[in-house]
């Protein structure tokens, strides 16, 4: 069965330093990644997926097979990141996701 | 994206009583899913619901205990039932499909549950 895995609970870091939030998946075909943002007081929400190769609000991930890996990254944090943020995988169109654990990243000032 | 809205929103419970939470989209989706949020804990699924058939629970969860309507392609609900403190949680509905994109799911506002 799938897993994902994020190791940090909790991450915190000072406005305009470089984030990193870390996410590895388990899962022997071809999946579909995503980061999903909950902010206080506010509807989980998708951030980007691995399939679009986007930037949202300044955040990139990129999906590392090898590594099975699909870290979300900024280069410069600001304190309106300060959120919770999911990892999820979904191994085929149209079905479930999985979610890791959760990061909870603060933006100090 | 869709428009998805939870009733109630939070709400406090007796053990032993049973807790229906209701939601509803603003467009036809293909998909619904019930998820579980407990304290401190990430989103569990607990069933897909379907329309007109049965509802597909994942591993440890069972109908007699989570029973899920799926009248139309825009609602929804989920009972919640014979109530202990351990069901206390947050329980999400979420949908894909919504506006032809099959990749993304879109959540509700959660409901809370506390049960005493």
């Amino acid at each position: 069965a799938q897993r994902v895995t994020q190791p940090e609970k909790l991450l915190s870091v000072f406005k305009g330093a470089p984030v990193e939030l870390k996410c590895n998946y388990s899962y022997s075909g071809s999946p579909e990644l995503f980061w999903y943002v909950q902010y206080s007081r506010q509807r989980l929400q998708l951030l980007l997926r691995h399939i679009s190769r986007e930037s949202i609000k300044g955040f990139t991930a990129d999906l590392n097979k090898g590594e099975t890996s699909f870290h979300l990254k900024k280069p410069f944090a600001q304190e309106e990141d300060s959120a919770m943020y999911y990892c999820a995988l979904k191994v085929t169109s149209g079905s479930r996701l999985t979610f890791g654990e959760g990061t909870q990243l603060t933006v100090n000032p | 994206s869709a428009v998805i809205s939870q009733k109630p929103s939070r709400d406090i419970c007796q053990r032993g009583t049973s807790l229906t939470i209701q939601c509803q989209v603003d467009s036809q989706v293909t998909m619904m899913f019930w998820y579980r949020q407990q304290p401190g804990q990430s989103l569990t699924l607990i069933a897909t619901a379907n329309q007109g058939s049965e509802a597909t629970y994942e591993s440890g969860f069972v109908i007699d205990k989570f029973p899920i309507s799926r009248p139309n392609l825009t609602f929804s609900t989920l009972t919640v039932s014979n109530m202990s403190p351990e069901d206390s949680s947050i329980y999400l509905c979420s949908v894909t499909n919504a506006g032809g994109n099959t990749d993304t799911q879109y959540f509700g506002p959660g409901t809370r549950l506390t049960v005493l």
